[in-house]
């Protein structure tokens, strides 16, 4: 079965880091383009970074010099490190995929894990 | 401040058809493909749309996307109850060099 996996959420102190995992199983990260979307409380949703078949990032404006996305492909695992994080980076983060043969979708999701940065 | 502009809401009653817009610009919509998801918050995203105006495998066809210029429309025909979540459009934004999504609309069934 093709599925994503998130793990690492939890309650964070304003200035903590955290590291997000996304195992994938039924499918090979590195041939695909790995996402990260959240949805902060009440709010829409919003791209926060992307990693690309050749290990390539890029990053929305409002986590760049903050965030970084990695993978491992030996555990077929994308990760999220987030640092220096602040009360508006709460909000339940999901992982996804960019299959490339759709352009610019994202046909698989996880279920989503939860950050809130509060004191 | 997302850079696609949906309407907030939209309603109507079963088996009636509902319309969602999607309004970007040249750097987006105008020159990129775009994607439409059904979305009930604290679960998975669902891909509805994509490359415009094909459907994924598994989605009925109540569900219709097409393009124009800088606007994307999302059209859902027999509107069930089961269709009331919030719906987002989504591109790639050629001046950003991200993704991107729209505003979100919630469909609600009268």
């Amino acid at each position: 079965e093709v599925q994503l996996v998130e793990s690492g959420g939890g309650l964070i102190q304003p200035g903590g880091s955290l590291r997000l995992s996304c195992a994938a199983s039924g499918f090979t990260v590195s041939s695909n383009y790995m996402i990260w979307v959240r949805q902060a409380p009440g709010k829409g949703l919003e791209w926060v970074s992307v990693v690309y078949r050749g290990g390539g990032t890029k990053y929305a404006d409002s986590v760049r010099g903050r965030f970084t996305t990695s993978r491992d492909n030996s555990k077929n695992t994308v990760y999220l490190q987030m640092n220096s994080l602040r009360a508006e980076d709460t909000a339940v983060y999901y992982c996804t995929r960019d299959p490339i043969t759709m352009k610019d979708a994202f046909d698989i999701w996880g279920q989503g894990t939860m950050v809130t940065v509060s004191s | 401040q997302s850079v696609l502009t949906q309407p907030p809401s939209v309603s109507a009653a079963p088996g009636q058809k509902v319309t969602i817009s999607c309004s970007g610009s040249s750097s987006n919509i105008g020159n990129n493909y775009v994607s439409w998801y059904q979305h009930l918050p604290g679960t998975a995203p669902k891909l509805l749309i994509y490359d415009n105006d094909k459907r994924p495998s598994g989605i009925p066809d109540r569900f219709s996307g097409s393009k124009s210029g800088t606007s994307a429309t999302l059209g859902i025909t027999g509107l069930q109850t089961g269709d009331e979540a919030d719906y987002y459009c989504q591109t790639w934004d050629s001046s950003l060099s991200g993704y991107v999504f729209g505003t979100g609309t919630e469909v609600s069934v009268l």
